[in-house]
Parts: structure tokens; C-alpha cells; sequence
């Protein structure tokens, strides 16, 4: 069965300091890859999404993503975090019809970034 | 625009009790999804409708989870009889049509806690 794997269940950031979320997805197959981002009392909202096209995404709030399909890899990157990055972060893929055609979720990062 | 809409955002019952939430969806979005999200874990797929069609419920406990979207719009899900390891967040999406191109737009979820 399709799965996705997120790497860190929990990461303490000070503010400044460069983030890197690790996200791996079973198998391949031409899949569309998303990041979820759910801040603290509100619900799960898009950050970005890759379909085709140049692997290094980007999103809101100076986020980006690369995807590195021979590592069926999606990794989030931010440069510098803010205090207001304090979220939780899931990274999601959805197969192709043949492989069921629904949204697979990872378990979330819970990133803290400390003031 | 309005976003998705649930309620209740919180309930608490017993075990073996009856409980049934309830989501509107972005208006003009066909397809519904919901969602489980257990603590700790991401969000997996319970029932996804198009229009008010059930497309995939593969993954819907069938003996005690029910759902329908009888006019194509709002949706019901309903648990009868509710056990302890049905304690989680109860999401509800929406995407203006089916496939993998479509956002998601997430509700702010019903927290259902069976004791």
C-alpha cells in the first residue's frame, strides 16, 4: 500500500535557523506531492504542491520544496524561520487513478521555533 | 470566499453511544472528502463523494461509520455504536472537482473524545 514517511516527529528551531523537513513516499508512478501546514488553533492549509515541471517549488511564507524522484523524495526547505513558523507540517501524495487516487498523509512535523 | 464548515467542533460521549457530525462544504466544490486524523498521526480517508455519489469508502469501518451527502452539498458522518479508538479529529474537505490537481480545503475539524 501507498505510504508516506516523514522523518522528525518533533523539531526545536531557534529563530534564523535553516529548516528541512525530510518527506519519502513508498513508490513511484506519477504522483502529485503537497505540503500541509496546520499553525496552532487553526486548520490544515496549503503551503505548496508539485505537479510537473521544475522540482524546486515554491510556496508561501519563503517556503520551497525539491522533489528528487529517483530518492521519491519531496524535502520542505526554508532558509531562515520565524517564530510565527510554529506548526505543524504534513506532507502528503496523491497517486494516479490506477493506484487508488487519494490524498496519502505523512504523520506531521511538530516544528517549534524558539524566540 | 467561505471556507469549509463543520460542527460540532468538539464533542464527548461514551462508548456504544450514537454521534453524528456534520460539514458544509465551499460552495460550488462537487467532491467531499472525510478524513480521520487519530492523535499523533496524519489524516487518513474515510469516504470521498462526488456530487452526492460515494466514489471511494475503502477505508470506512462499514459496521459502525455511515455517511451521505444526500443533495450533493452538505454531508453527514455518523458512528453508531462509537468504541474508544474512535477518539480523533474529524476532518472534512472539499475540492471543486475529483483528481489529483484539485486542492483540498480542510474544515477546522470536529475533536470527538469517547470515553
Amino acid at each position: 500500500a501507498q505510504s508516506v514517511s516523514q522523518h522528525n516527529h518533533h523539531v526545536i528551531l531557534s529563530e534564523a535557523a535553516s529548516l528541512e523537513l525530510g518527506c519519502n513516499y513508498s513508490y513511484g508512478g506519477t504522483v502529485n506531492l503537497f505540503w500541509y501546514v496546520q499553525y496552532p488553533g487553526q486548520h490544515l492549509q496549503l503551503l505548496l504542491k508539485y505537479f510537473s515541471g521544475d522540482p524546486l517549488v515554491k510556496g508561501i511564507k519563503g517556503f520551497e520544496a525539491e522533489f528528487i524522484k529517483s530518492k521519491f523524495s519531496f524535502n520542505l526547505r526554508k532558509p531562515s524561520v520565524q517564530w510565527s513558523d510554529t506548526a505543524e507540517y504534513f506532507c502528503a501524495v496523491n497517486w494516479p487513478v490506477e493506484y487508488g487516487n487519494k490524498l496519502v498523509f505523512g504523520a506531521g512535523t511538530i516544528l517549534r521555533v524558539k524566540s | 470566499e467561505a471556507g469549509v464548515a463543520q460542527s460540532p467542533r468538539y464533542k464527548i460521549i461514551e462508548k456504544r453511544q450514537s454521534v453524528a457530525f456534520w460539514c458544509n462544504p465551499i460552495s460550488g466544490h462537487a467532491t467531499l472528502y472525510w478524513y480521520q486524523q487519530i492523535l499523533g498521526q496524519g489524516p487518513k480517508l474515510l469516504i470521498q463523494f462526488q456530487n452526492n455519489g460515494v466514489v471511494d469508502d475503502s477505508q470506512l469501518p462499514k459496521d459502525r461509520f455511515s455517511a451521505e451527502r444526500l443533495k450533493g452539498v452538505d454531508s453527514t458522518l455518523k458512528i453508531q455504536p462509537a468504541k474508544l479508538e474512535d477518539s480523533a479529529v474529524y476532518l472534512c474537505a472539499s475540492s471543486f472537482q475529483r483528481g489529483s490537481y484539485n486542492e483540498q480545503f480542510f474544515g477546522p475539524g470536529t475533536r470527538l473524545t469517547v470515553l
